[in-house]
């Protein structure tokens, strides 16, 4: 079965400083994707970043990247040069692209950015 | 605006009472999902849409939940003589079709069952 695991509950860095936020997934699909979400204290989901189970390369969206070591299943998140705003909850997801269009999330990992 | 909107955005409830929530996708988007969020927890799958077709409802935690999309635009999700293990924060999102598209969310309704 989809399972997305997210272990760090709660993360601090200091603004400016980079930070890693791990997931690791279990799924037996070859075809899956990897999204990774920011949930402000306002409630809405913001997408960030997207990795393919077939890209070769680690997805960026500018201070966002996924360091995907498929091998490893894992999919964690590297946000660089953190700002007082990126202070919020982090949602690692999963979807087989060939068996659902349900995204399967982990906990979250609770970032707080301090000055 | 373009995005995904909810409506109400809160809604109190008393136990027993049945309530509608209502999504509005962003506009051409094929399909909708909607998932519960409970406090503290990652949001969980109730059910989606393509177009007006419910093609998975494996989420749905009893028979008291009903969605419907009925011209493949705007969604309903109905919860019958509500229970206050219902109450959590009800997110709709929209995609265009399948593959590799994210699912866009809009800013939930959060439910509290008394």
């Amino acid at each position: 079965a989809q399972k997305i695991t997210q272990t760090q509950p709660g993360m601090f860095v200091q603004e400016k400083e980079a930070v890693t936020l791990d997931c690791t997934y279990d799924t037996s699909d070859q075809s899956y994707g990897l999204f990774w979400y920011k949930q402000p204290s306002s409630g809405e989901m913001i997408f960030l970043i997207y990795q393919g189970s077939y890209d070769e390369q680690n997805a960026t969206e500018g201070r966002y990247s996924l360091n995907f070591q498929k091998a490893r299943k894992s999919a964690n998140l590297v946000i660089s040069a953190s700002q007082l705003g990126d202070s919020a909850m982090y949602f690692c997801a999963m979807r087989e692209l060939y068996n659902t269009d349900k995204l399967i999330f982990g906990t979250g990992t609770r970032l707080q950015v301090f000055p | 605006g373009a995005g995904v909107s909810q409506s109400p955005r809160y809604k109190v409830a008393k136990r027993g009472q049945d309530v509608a929530l209502r999504c509005d996708p962003i506009s051409g988007h094929v399909s909708l999902f909607w998932y519960q969020q409970a406090l503290g927890q990652g949001p969980e799958f109730l059910t989606y849409f393509q177009n007006e077709a419910q093609l998975d409802k494996s989420g749905l935690p009893s028979d008291r939940f009903f969605a419907e999309r009925p011209e493949g635009s705007v969604s309903t999700l109905k919860i019958q003589r509500t229970q206050q293990e219902d109450s959590a924060v009800y997110l709709c999102a929209s995609s265009k079709r399948g593959g590799y598209n994210e699912q866009f969310f809009g800013p939930g309704t959060r439910l509290t069952v008394l």
